[in-house]
């Protein structure tokens, strides 16, 4: 099946500092991939549509320049969380589409636990 | 109101009992209708998807979309210990929108 892999799985930084995550499909190639945003017991909030080679679609309420989002190839997608706060602290989860997917046909990684101090 | 809503729970169930989660949903646009099985500190496992109203099974799960009820379901027969998870429902546009997602424990 497909697989989709996010590095780091966890991390903790300062209030300010910037934190990068990656999100790579590891056996298909992905034109599109998503960046979701999960709170404890909450639902999965979409933040961002990321296609290759183009710029990133944000959704309503979601800050571009704080959340900067790169889709360099069909195998990797990067987020930066600039000047982080502790109110970004979250389980931040990516997923990849494949060239021939349709809109559920979404592959998700293991997410990656932000922590803000 | 939200457009997609799913009971929390949690849900607690001793083995082999027959599970039924549910999700209702406003927009009638939808056309797609996916359950995920989460695990904790895990990204989502896609178990079911949907495209119709009717039924499907696949194994122990089925899964039931009633499109004039705005209203989907998840079975899962025989639960096993191992099933203990979060379940979410999903439904898409032209993106994915989730459900809060219900906490699923299955006692041995």
């Amino acid at each position: 099946g497909a697989v989709v892999s996010q590095h780091p799985s966890w991390v903790i930084c300062k209030s300010g500092t910037s934190v990068k995550i990656e999100c790579r499909s590891l056996d298909f190639q992905a034109t599109t991939m998503f960046w979701y945003r999960q709170f404890p017991k909450q639902s999965l909030m979409l933040m961002a549509t990321s296609n290759e080679g183009s710029k990133a679609t944000y959704e309503q309420g979601v800050e571009k320049d704080k959340f900067l989002i790169n889709h360099a190839s069909l195998t990797l997608s990067t987020l930066t969380v600039t000047s982080a706060h502790p109110e970004d602290s979250s389980f931040y989860i990516c997923s990849a589409q494949t060239t021939q997917g349709t809109d559920y046909e979404q592959y998700f990684g293991p997410g990656t636990r932000l922590t803000v101090t | 109101q939200k457009e997609v809503e799913q009971d929390p729970g949690p849900l607690s169930v001793p083995e082999g009992a027959i599970v039924s989660l549910n999700c209702t949903y406003s927009n009638s646009a939808f056309q797609y209708f996916m359950w995920y099985r989460q695990y904790s500190r895990k990204g989502p496992e896609l178990l079911m998807y949907t495209y119709s109203s009717g039924n499907k099974e696949d194994g122990r799960f089925t899964a039931q979309v009633d499109k004039s009820s705005k209203y989907i379901s998840l079975f899962i027969r025989d639960s096993q210990p191992s099933d203990s998870a979060t379940y979410l429902c999903a439904m898409a546009r032209n993106k994915l929108v989730f459900g809060a997602g219900t906490i699923l424990r299955v006692k041995s």
